[in-house]
């Protein structure tokens, strides 16, 4: 079965750096489409950025764009988020997710998350 | 970048009732890129809908999406327990970047 798990969480000050990274297994990794997708404590989703199976078509939100870097590894079956210049409002869950396929499917598996902290 | 605005923020009902969500957006939304999830403490979110109006696997029938431009719905035709919940909707392609809406409470009254 497909199966996302996320790991690399945790805290950081602010101006630190971050790498997330997300393992998938149960699915040909390399033919999907995956994003990054984060959840402030007691707040709404938010869609980060999106890569496609072979890194060719990335996507950032405006909210992180310059400062976090997706990446994949298809001989590793990884998804990786660096984060850069980390600020407090990154505080939240981060979730990897998978679409059906491709661009412009909807995000049919979710890891569970990870926790990522930005405090001094 | 669209903009996803639902209403109501919080909805008190009881079970059995029946209830409608709304999602409006910014711009127009394909009809083939909005979809719904439903999110419960702790958990990751779930697909419910997509492409509008269709149930993604394992969804029951009570469940269904319609709309189309820039006004879209949710239906739950009787409320169980399980379905009190946080509700989002998305569109996921309509603009190369994809939003969530801010979501709608569902909570026993």
């Amino acid at each position: 079965q497909v199966q996302l798990v996320e790991s690399g969480g945790g805290l950081v000050k602010p101006g630190g750096s971050l790498r997330l990274s997300c393992t998938a297994s149960g699915f040909a990794f390399s033919d999907y489409y995956m994003s990054w997708v984060r959840q402030a404590p007691g707040k709404g989703l938010e869609w980060l950025s999106y890569i496609d199976g072979d890194s060719s078509f990335i996507n950032y939100a405006d909210s992180v764009k310059g400062r976090f870097t997706i990446s994949r590894d298809n001989a590793e079956n990884s998804l990786y988020l660096q984060m850069n210049s980390l600020r407090a409002e990154d505080t939240g869950t981060y979730y990897c997710a998978r679409p059906t396929v491709a661009y412009g499917d909807p995000f049919d598996y979710w890891g569970r998350g990870v926790q990522v902290t930005v405090s001094s | 970048e669209i903009v996803l605005t639902q209403s109501p923020d919080t909805l008190s009902l009881s079970p059995g009732e029946r209830v409608t969500l709304s999602c409006r957006a910014s711009q127009t939304v394909s009809s083939t890129y909005l979809g719904w999830y439903q999110q419960k403490p702790g958990q990751a979110p779930r697909l419910l809908i997509y492409g509008t109006s269709s149930r993604a696997t394992g969804i029951p029938d009570r469940f269904s999406g319609s709309g189309s431009g820039t006004d879209f719905t949710l239906t739950i035709s009787r409320l169980e327990p399980e379905d009190f919940a946080v509700y989002y909707c998305q569109q996921y392609g309509s603009s190369p970047m994809y939003t969530f809406g801010q979501g709608t409470k569902l909570e026993i009254k």
